[in-house]
């Protein structure tokens, strides 16, 4: 099963900010927090992961609580084409100390709508 | 530089048929992955390979569903024989790991819609 929490939709006009919330109580310390989209008939795109610090990049920015416990994706300027479903995923990532890299586990993600 | 290449997009067969699927990675991308994706769901992983070796294949229906890596580049994904309930895009991903904090992306493909009739 995933270990994050979505909302199943959530509507934005076009132009404003669409903030995106996820759950993930239990995140373990190894764990990264990961965004992809997938926009109708095509793959998931990645967005944008982090471990505990904010995150930005041209995309969008991801902002974590300080206790790790839930995050929210950001994306400042919504346009039509970010219409799409937005998954959340806590993943462990490679440690450069070795041992293997956890799976991408996918949840139903949020369906984001943005209107004109 | 070419993303990850599947074919065929579109697959529409009958019902105890085989089909088989193919994935090209994008070059030098040592991991790849094969993902199921039934409507209104996420995907659900089915393997994982790390260049020729299945490291991860505990979702894999082993009695229908078989996959190969040869020489660590292209895959292929076969079901034999279908059923009703493998309608169902198929996914594949790539990605090249790298030694780090935070590495590993994903870049999937745009799938193989399978319709089995």
């Amino acid at each position: 099963d995933a270990k994050t929490t979505q909302p199943t939709s959530m509507d934005c006009a076009e132009g404003r900010a669409a903030n995106l919330p996820c759950n993930h109580s239990t995140i373990s310390g190894n764990e990264y927090v990961y965004w992809y989209r997938q926009i109708h008939s095509q793959g998931p795109q990645y967005i944008i992961h982090g471990l505990k610090n904010n995150e930005t990049n041209e995309m969008a920015s991801l902002i974590i609580t300080e206790d790790r416990k839930s995050s929210t994706l950001i994306l400042p300027h919504a346009t039509l084409r970010d219409t799409a479903v937005y998954y959340c995923i806590v993943r462990v990532a490679l440690s450069r100390y070795g041992g293997s890299q956890g799976n991408l586990i996918f949840g139903k993600g949020t369906k984001l709508s943005v209107k004109p | 530089e070419a993303g990850v290449v599947q074919s065929p997009r579109y697959k529409i067969i009958e019902k105890k048929q085989p089909v088989a699927f193919w994935c090209n990675p994008i070059s030098g991308h040592n991991t790849l992955y094969w993902y199921l994706q039934n409507l209104g769901q996420g995907p659900e992983l089915l393997i994982r390979y790390e260049n020729e070796e299945a490291v991860d294949d505990s979702q894999l229906p082993k009695d229908r569903f078989s996959a190969e890596r040869l020489k660590g580049v292209d895959s292929t994904l076969k079901i034999q024989p279908a059923e009703l309930g493998d309608s169902a895009v198929y996914l594949c991903a790539s990605s090249l790991p790298r030694a780090g904090v935070g590495t590993g992306e994903l870049f999937f493909g745009e799938g193989s819609r399978l319709t089995v009739l």
